[in-house]
């Protein structure tokens, strides 16, 4: 079955620091990728996507590259705020089957000022 | 245009009772899906609904039932609640056309005592 991995949390940045937050997915064929952010107390907002290999999603200075190759989709920042502080949720879809999110565990980030 | 509504909030219920959560999905849309996150985890897919039918379902027992509106409005039900239950209830809308971009609701905080 399909599946996503991401790396455990929690992770803590100096604010400008540089964010990485690795994520990997199992699936039977080439699904679309997500990261959703979820800030406390509050539900999932979409903040980028890819659709197909080497595609690269961004949204307010966050990026991630869609790795077919590695099965990957890492989300990556130059320079992260105290108000990034959140928990990150890599997601995958395949139009086939259940055609539902298969969400990773989430990583929670904590950036100090 | 208003988002993706869930009601209520915070619901606090004993093992044994039922509970109903509510939805109205982003306007423009008709195909709600349901995901329950315990606490610390990803969200997990539920069942969706489309055309007021049950379309697609994930790994949860009958227990969890649920219906869709002429209005594309949609309740979860739980029945026999335990205590594992406990957990955000979070409500999804899509265009059945392009329905893997989900806008997701703030979520049911349900406690079972």
């Amino acid at each position: 079955g399909n599946s996503v991995t991401q790396m455990e949390g929690p992770v803590t940045l100096s604010e400008e620091a540089f964010l990485t937050i690795n994520c990997t997915y199992t699936a039977t064929g080439y699904p679309s990728l997500f990261w959703y952010v979820q800030y406390p107390g509050e539900g999932l907002q979409l903040l980028l996507k890819a659709t197909k290999a080497d595609d690269k999603g961004s949204n307010k200075g966050f990026e991630a590259t869609y790795r077919k190759e590695t099965t990957s989709f890492h989300l990556e920042k130059g320079s992260v705020q105290v108000s990034d502080s959140a928990v990150y949720f890599c997601a995958s879809f395949m139009d086939t089957g259940r055609r539902a999110l298969t969400f990773g565990s989430g990583t929670r980030l904590q950036v100090q000022p | 245009d208003a988002g993706v509504t869930q009601s209520p909030t915070h619901l606090i219920k004993t093992r044994g009772q039922q509970v109903t959560l509510r939805c109205s999905p982003k306007s423009g849309h008709d195909t709600v899906s349901w995901y329950q996150q315990a606490l610390g985890q990803g969200p997990q897919f539920i069942f969706q609904y489309y055309e007021e039918e049950e379309r697609q379902r994930g790994n949860f027992p009958d227990r969890f039932s649920g219906h869709q509106f002429p209005n594309y409005s949609s309740e979860l039900n739980v029945n026999a609640l335990l205590l594992g239950d406990s957990a955000l209830y979070l409500c999804a809308s899509s265009l059945e056309s392009g329905y893997n971009e989900q806008f997701f609701g703030p979520g049911t905080r349900l406690t079972v005592l």
